[in-house]
């Protein structure tokens, strides 16, 4: 079936540092591909996300790039802030399915001051 | 502009007794994705509803399970009999359009303990 990869798990930077998340997905119907990131105590928040005729995006100091061919994207965040630390979680549409999303196991980021 | 609520936030009870959740999606979304999150298995979707209709209920994990979406602004997710492996935190979620590329706006959960 269906499946997103997500690495790594756990991602500690310090203050300042850029972050990268990836991800590889299975489907190459997929076209959407969204992220989140979760706070404790909260729902997952959409960040940004991208479909599948664009190859990156990119709103202040987060952006996403999409490889279709290699069926990999990946979250970049810059000159990271203490509130950044979160749990980020990507998915992937899922072909023939009316809206759903796949998720990957989500990276937790700890931004250290 | 109001987000998915969900009620309640926490819920605790005993094994056995039912446990009701529920959910106001968007107005004008018309599709609601109920979900569960765990550490061991992450977000899974347990059922999503396209214009009030059920469209796949196959990550509903038993018969004890049953969703219902009766009117475009309301949904249930109730458990009967709730179990201790039934802990975990539910989402409600909600989409503009029952089509692949519209995202996903969640609500903040039902924190559920079975004891």
């Amino acid at each position: 079936g269906e499946n997103v990869e997500q690495h790594p798990s756990t991602l500690s930077v310090q203050e300042g540092d850029s972050a990268v998340i990836k991800c590889t997905y299975s489907d190459s119907a997929s076209n959407y591909f969204p992220w989140y990131k979760q706070e404790l105590g909260k729902g997952p928040q959409l960040i940004i996300d991208i479909r599948s005729n664009v190859g990156e995006k990119k709103d202040q100091r987060i952006a996403v790039t999409l490889n279709k061919t290699a069926k990999h994207f990946s979250l970049h965040i810059t000159e990271t802030q203490p509130e950044d630390s979160a749990v980020y979680f990507c998915a992937a549409s899922i072909r023939g399915s009316q809206g759903n999303l796949i998720f990957g196991k989500g990276t937790k980021l700890s931004v250290k001051p | 502009d109001a987000g998915v609520i969900q009620s309640p936030r926490h819920e605790v009870t005993e094994m056995g007794q039912e446990v009701t959740l529920r959910c106001k999606p968007i107005s004008g979304h018309n599709s609601l994705f109920w979900y569960r999150q765990t550490m061991m298995r992450g977000l899974e979707l347990l059922i999503y509803f396209n214009n009030n209709v059920p469209i796949d209920d196959s990550g509903m994990p038993e018969d004890r399970f049953s969703a219902k979406m009766p009117n475009a602004s309301f949904s249930t997710l109730k458990i009967q009999p709730s179990e201790p492996r039934d802990s975990a935190v539910y989402f409600c979620a909600s989409s503009l359009a029952a089509r692949s590329n519209q995202p996903q706006h969640f609500g903040d959960g039902t924190r559920l303990s079975i004891l």
